[in-house]
């Protein structure tokens, strides 16, 4: 099966500092998705990236594509409280999503 | 436009029993695909039904079975319960295999 590894596992902030998890993988993706998951809750759908490059903003998120198409990286500008979750990048499958460890983020007020 | 829906929220079981779990998808959503998720894990794929059929299986093991319903509802279905499937069941509906997927709040199965 698809196999990414994300970075870090765990990351504590201080609000209004900047936070970034990536997402790499071992092989060429044809699109990736991200996933956030609040504590107690489900995993709510982000963003989808597919072209080479792709460099998408929603408000103070920022996701980025690679040029090879094999990494993925999300950026948070001045983090808020809100934001605590886990982080998770999904590459596809044949018909299904994969989902690593995610990245959980604490902020810290 | 009504999101997923499952039930029940909460379940305990004891080891060795059977337990039926459902789901709604989004209105408009023709496939649907079921998740484990352990404590501090990432979800992992249990199987995808499109249409009604079994489009697509991850490593689980046949006594985990399902149903896709003609108004696109599904059940998960788990049988012979280990300690192990103590976990959070989350499914998932989209529009297009493939495509994002809007899950819901998922059940909470404890197994003693």
């Amino acid at each position: 099966g698809q196999q990414v590894m994300q970075i870090p596992q765990y990351q504590h902030v201080q609000e209004g500092e900047d936070f970034t998890t990536y997402c790499n993988s071992s092989t060429t993706l044809s699109n990736i998705q991200w996933y956030k998951q609040r504590p107690g809750g489900h995993p709510v759908f982000l963003i989808q990236l597919v072209k080479s490059g792709e460099v998408k903003k929603q408000k103070r998120l920022t996701f980025q594509f690679g040029e090879a198409k094999k990494n993925s990286s999300l950026h948070i500008t001045a983090t808020q409280t809100t934001d605590v979750g886990t982080y998770f990048c999904a590459p596809p499958g044949a018909n299904n999503l994969f989902f690593g460890t995610g990245t959980r983020l604490t902020v810290i007020p | 436009e009504t999101g997923v829906t499952q039930s029940p929220t909460h379940l305990i079981k004891t080891r060795g029993q059977q337990v039926t779990l459902r789901c709604s998808s989004q209105s408009g959503h023709n496939t649907v695909s079921w998740y484990q998720q352990a404590l501090g894990q990432g979800p992992q794929f249990i199987f995808q039904y499109y249409r009604e059929e079994e489009n697509g299986r991850g490593n689980f093991p046949p006594r985990f079975s399902g149903l896709q319903f003609p108004n696109y509802s599904s059940e998960l279905n788990v049988n012979a319960l280990e300690l192990d499937d103590s976990a959070l069941y989350l499914c998932a509906s989209s529009p297009v295999v493939g495509n994002e997927q809007f899950f819901g709040p998922g059940t909470r199965l404890t197994v003693l």
